[in-house]
């Protein structure tokens, strides 16, 4: 299965600012997909990068507050963007490994104050 | 839409069997998944199922019936370690991305006692 780096593991970020969130994978992928996982909560897709095409986006996420890069096949970011303490979470990245299994990022942790 | 739910909480004794139930509707079925994550740490792949039927791995079991929207995950021989939550995962096909998509319940905590 697929090996994911991502980075930072956590932040500590004031409220206004915006934070990149990295994934290096260590085989080439088509699709990544960014989820969200708020206090207490399951995982929430926020949108899924393909390389060569724009982001797409889930109902209730925007390219503005969340823009994300896939420069390559085995590279992408996350900016939350404008952060508000309602925004403090983990952020995952996953790839589809083999012919059936997600591979997750070990994800970072957020805090906004 | 997608509908997936487990129980919130569960609590089980060291050396026991667990159960944990998974419901789901859902359109355009294409698998589902058992995920295990600790706290703080990222989700970790456990088992998969797309056919009826028990997969056996170890001291994990996962079961599906498709027609009746209902999966669960078995442990037997419980440890310390297995206290950790345990999501419930469908994918589908979502025809007007046409792309597969994943969508995961909000957890089962189980908590694992001597």
């Amino acid at each position: 299965s697929a090996v994911i780096s991502q980075k930072p593991s956590r932040d500590i970020c004031q409220r206004g600012t915006s934070l990149t969130i990295q994934c290096q994978v260590d085989s080439q992928v088509t699709m990544m997909f960014w989820y969200r996982q708020q206090p207490g909560q399951s995982l929430t897709l926020i949108a899924t990068a393909n390389q060569g095409s724009e982001a797409t986006y889930e109902s209730g996420f925007v390219i503005d507050k969340f823009p994300i890069s896939r420069p390559n096949l085995t590279f992408s970011t996350l900016t939350v963007s404008n952060m508000s303490p309602e925004d403090s979470s983990i952020y995952l990245c996953s790839v589809v490994t083999g012919n059936y299994g997600y591979t997750f990022g070990s994800g970072t942790r957020l805090t906004v104050v | 839409g997608q509908n997936i739910d487990q129980p919130t909480e569960m609590t089980a004794t060291e050396g026991a069997i667990v159960q944990i139930n998974c419901t789901y509707q859902t359109s355009g079925f294409n698998g589902l998944f058992w995920y295990q994550q600790h706290a703080g740490e990222a989700p970790t792949f456990l088992s998969y199922n797309v056919l009826d039927g028990l997969e056996e791995k170890g001291r994990f079991s996962s079961f599906l019936s498709r027609s009746k929207g209902y999966s669960y995950l078995l442990l037997k021989e419980l440890q310390m370690k297995d206290s950790a939550s345990y999501l419930c995962a469908v994918r589908y096909e979502d025809s007007g991305a046409g792309s597969y998509q994943l969508t995961f319940g909000k957890g089962t905590k189980l908590s694992v006692i001597p």
